[in-house]
């Protein structure tokens, strides 16, 4: 079974400075797919960045970038620079090459400080 | 470009009650499933399909129902709505492998009285 834990369930960073969100991972798939949402007071879903398993350098996305260590089964979300829009919710996400569904964290509140 | 659709944004309903969430997708994706979103869990996965007319059970199935009898739709039931069933629901699309994101409606907020 495919499980995604998120261990914070509240962060606060100062504006401009840089956060990492965690992100663990449990599955026996080979072959999985490592996705970060962020969910805005607003309430949708934006995807922000993707790893895969066999990919050997770490995703980046502008100011994202994950940071992915498949010994240790993690894939924590760097944020640089940080914004006040940058205030929500983020989700860890898995899809495993069987079945192809995707399993969820329990999300990391994010506050940015002014 | 209207992505993946989900009506309605708000519902309340009575125990009881039956209903349908709508979805419809316009990305010609394979893979469509449904979440419930409550607080402190995350998403959870209650239905999803590969394909139309292929359907399977996701972690939280009890109470809901759904069928795919073409690609573009993946409607989602309840069958008679309890408290429990309060929630936000999700539904999202994405091709079938691979490098692939998966898309979200805007979600339905569900009130269970």
């Amino acid at each position: 079974a495919q499980k995604i834990t998120q261990t914070q369930p509240g962060m606060f960073v100062q504006e401009k400075e840089a956060v990492t969100l965690d992100c663990t991972y449990d599955t026996s798939d080979q072959s999985y797919g490592l996705f970060w949402y962020k969910q805005p007071s607003s309430g949708e879903m934006i995807f922000l960045i993707y790893q895969g398993s066999y990919d050997e350098q770490n995703a980046t996305e502008g100011r994202y970038s994950l940071n992915f260590q498949k010994a240790r089964k993690s894939a924590n979300l760097v944020i640089s620079a940080s914004q006040l829009g940058d205030s929500a919710m983020y989700f860890c996400a898995m899809r495993g090459s069987i079945g192809n569904q995707f399993y969820f964290g329990t999300g990391t509140s994010l506050t940015v400080i002014p | 470009n209207a992505g993946v659709t989900q009506t309605p944004k708000f519902q309340v309903l009575k125990t009881g009650q039956s209903m349908t969430l709508q979805c419809a997708q316009d990305m010609n994706h394979e893979y469509m499933s449904w979440y419930r979103q409550d607080p402190g869990m995350g998403l959870r996965l209650i239905h999803y399909s590969v394909g139309a007319g292929i359907t399977d059970q996701g972690e939280v199935p009890n109470g809901y129902n759904v069928s795919r009898s073409t690609t573009e739709d993946f409607p989602l039931r309840l069958l008679s709505a309890a408290p429990s069933q309060t929630s936000v629901y999700f539904c999202a699309s994405s091709y079938g492998t691979g490098r692939t994101e998966a898309f979200f409606g805007q979600g339905t907020r569900l009130t269970v009285v």
